[in-house]
């Protein structure tokens, strides 16, 4: 079955530092791969997403994520963070031939000062 | 603003209980989607119409319908309430059928049922 784990529930890191965020995937055929943020009270709002091709994708806001097939992961990045990235990060596989997005529980990110 | 609309913004209601949600999707698009997010289950797929057609099912409970009307716009109908049922409720809206373009989100409906 399709499934997506985002391993890290809660992440903090300093104002200016970079970040990492783990997604891992399970998916038979080639994956649909998304990153969506969530800032407290809003929607979700899409970063960027993945369908074939350069496996390093540019999203909004400054993020890239690296799609590794042999890792089945899909890790968001970020070189330098800023006090307004702080959200929730969620990690999201599309099923073929359907409508549906599966996705991960999310990571909480805090940004330090 | 993300295009797709959610009314109401917050609902507080009692056990027992029939709601209505609402939403309007981004214009253009055809497909509406609809997801719960609560604090133990996640995000959860609900159900899936394009074009006024039910497209795909997921974790909906039988208590749960939604349909969409001709000019697109979609409810969410939730009824016999239950404690467990207090979630934000989330519309998404796409231009074709299938979710490998992405959705557009809504701000969501807050449900609390006490």
């Amino acid at each position: 079955a399709q499934s997506v784990t985002q391993p890290d529930i809660h992440i903090t890191v300093s104002e200016g530092a970079s970040l990492e965020l783990r997604c891992n995937y399970s998916y038979g055929a080639t994956p649909y791969l998304f990153w969506y943020v969530q800032s407290p009270g809003q929607g979700l709002q899409l970063l960027l997403k993945y369908f074939s091709g350069d496996t390093l994708v540019q999203g909004i806001k400054g993020f890239e994520a690296e799609f590794k097939r042999s890792q089945s992961s899909f890790n968001l990045r970020k070189p330098s963070v800023h006090w307004s990235d702080a959200a929730e990060y969620f990690c999201a596989v599309a099923v073929s031939n359907t409508g549906k997005l599966i996705f991960g529980q999310g990571t909480t990110l805090q940004v330090k000062p | 603003d993300s295009g797709v609309t959610q009314t109401p913004k917050h609902l507080i209601t009692a056990t027992g209980q029939r709601v209505t949600l609402r939403c309007s999707p981004r214009s253009g698009d055809l497909s509406v989607y609809w997801y719960q997010q609560s604090l133990d289950q996640g995000l959860q797929f609900l159900i899936q119409y394009y074009n006024g057609e039910e497209r795909a099912k997921g974790n909906i409970l039988e208590r749960f319908s939604a349909q969409q009307f001709p000019d697109l716009h979609s409810e969410l109908n939730l009824s016999s309430l239950e404690l467990g049922d207090s979630a934000l409720y989330f519309c998404a809206s796409s231009v074709a059928t299938g979710a490998h373009y992405g959705y557009t989100f809504g701000s969501g409906t807050r449900l609390t049922v006490v």
